[in-house]
């Protein structure tokens, strides 16, 4: 297994437009995380999977975004009519079962909407 | 344990020297931490952790210290080189245990 894994890893896109990234968490881990993370900024907590259920969305997560782990396996984070405040880098983490364990962040999606 | 805070924003050190990198957490009752460090135009990247039952933790280059009656944790590298240049994150699960909070952030530099 090579960790996580993320793409694309760049998209550029015009405001308005709707994106798609995908996360490939470690294979055998139940717990998939999304996060954003602006420049200068820790990573902050978008949302999180365990197995296929959504168990939790932050308020930074709005109507605009939504998030799906159809069969518990890979991740897409869906971001539509994008607003140039979307730019920044999303990543996606998965562990084993809860957050007190490693958790391994792919390389991120960096997104810029123009 | 929603409020992971660092010293810092930045630190430079020499080439060689050892670098301690600090942090500071609100929740006594915290159990575990983490530190990551994230490279440029990278994602964190886990580094070691601690739990509450431990006061210090060692890695290869890296110690972490906890002291709970401070609610303070550090990360000290050894022997600093170019390659550790990086900002630094100590992150613990939050309150409800669902998912892992990050502070923001220290940038180590590197002098040569």
């Amino acid at each position: 297994d090579t960790g996580v894994s993320q793409d694309p890893r760049h998209k550029i896109t015009k405001r308005g437009q709707n994106v798609t990234f995908r996360c490939d968490p470690i294979s055998e881990h139940n717990r998939l995380y999304w996060y954003r993370q602006t420049l200068g900024q820790g990573p902050e907590f978008l949302t999180y999977f365990q197995n296929e259920a959504q168990l939790e969305k932050s308020r930074l997560l709005s109507d605009r975004f939504s998030a799906e782990r159809p069969k518990g396996s890979f991740s897409t984070l869906e971001i539509q009519r994008t607003e140039q405040g979307d730019s920044a880098m999303y990543l996606c983490a998965s562990s084993q079962d809860s957050p007190n364990t490693e958790a391994f962040f792919g390389q991120g999606t960096r997104l810029t909407v123009v | 344990g929603e409020n992971v805070g660092l010293h810092l924003p930045t630190l430079s050190v020499q080439e060689g020297d050892n670098s301690i990198i600090n942090c500071a957490y609100s929740n006594s009752a915290s159990d575990y931490f983490i530190w990551y460090k994230q490279e440029s135009g990278k994602g964190p990247q886990f580094i070691i952790d601690i739990r509450s039952n431990m006061d210090k933790r060692q890695g290869q280059r890296v110690t972490v210290l906890l002291n709970k009656t401070v609610k303070h944790l550090s990360l000290q590298i050894a022997a600093t080189q170019p390659g550790d240049s990086a900002v630094y994150f100590c992150a613990e699960p939050d309150s409800s245990a669902s998912k892992i909070i990050f502070g923001s952030g220290t940038r180590l530099s590197i002098r040569p």
